[in-house]
């Protein structure tokens, strides 16, 4: 089975804090996702990655970066936590532009 | 639990009756949809795609029909279950590109 993990189910941060959130993945996909998902919004993607070292922003990449190091690594990065990234974070990787598995999330609140 | 949406269309079927949960979607270029089920809790579980070229698919207890005339995809549940409640996304992908671009979700409530 295709297992993405998020390195975290629950975080709680302070305003202007940086933030690491960190996804694995052991199927070797050469393609990771970042979303966030907002009631009444659905999910959106916030950048992603098709090759070590390769980004692409999303839809909405404002306040946030991304690394890729490694092929199964892909890190979300905010670079100063404000309230209204206080978001459910979905971490997903695929091995062509079809089905995307998705790791449990990482719900974030930002104080 | 947590909740992926405080205003979702919900669907609340009874134990054992089928389901068909409804998506709208927006590019006449999408070529390929999947349908995930999410439940509380957990990310987005893929359960089934289809690509534009085909009118329907089906799986174990699960069928899509894609409809491009009127842009839409329906997904129906046989026999439903407990554990079948969640709440339901479709996804498009537009132009064979990298975007899958997620609808905004359906409730399924399950009654016993």
């Amino acid at each position: 089975d295709v297992k993405v993990t998020q390195s975290s189910r629950y975080l709680v941060k302070r305003t202007g804090e940086k933030v690491f959130l960190e996804c694995v993945q052991d199927m070797d996909h050469e393609n990771m996702f970042w979303y966030r998902q907002d009631p009444g919004l659905g999910l959106r993607l916030i950048y992603f990655s098709y090759d070590v070292k390769m980004k692409e922003k999303g839809d909405i990449p404002e306040g946030y970066s991304v690394s890729r190091e490694k092929k199964e690594r892909f890190s979300l990065i905010l670079e100063s936590a404000s309230t209204n990234q206080t978001s459910m974070y979905l971490c997903a990787s695929s091995r062509s532009w079809t089905e995307a598995f998705f790791g449990q999330g990482t719900r974030l609140t930002v104080v | 639990g947590e909740s992926v949406g405080l205003h979702l269309p919900t669907l609340s079927v009874q134990e054992g009756d089928n389901s068909i949960i409804n998506c709208a979607y927006s590019n006449s270029a999408s070529d390929y949809f999947i349908w995930y089920k999410q439940e509380s809790g957990k990310g987005p579980q893929f359960i089934i795609d289809i690509r534009s070229n085909m009118d329907k698919r089906q799986g174990q207890r699960v069928t899509v029909l894609l409809n491009k005339t009127v842009k839409h995809l329906s997904l129906q549940i046989a026999a439903t279950q407990p554990g079948d409640s969640a709440v339901y996304f479709c996804a498009e992908r537009a132009d064979s590109s990298y975007k899958l671009i997620f609808g905004s979700g359906t409730r399924l409530l399950v009654r016993p």
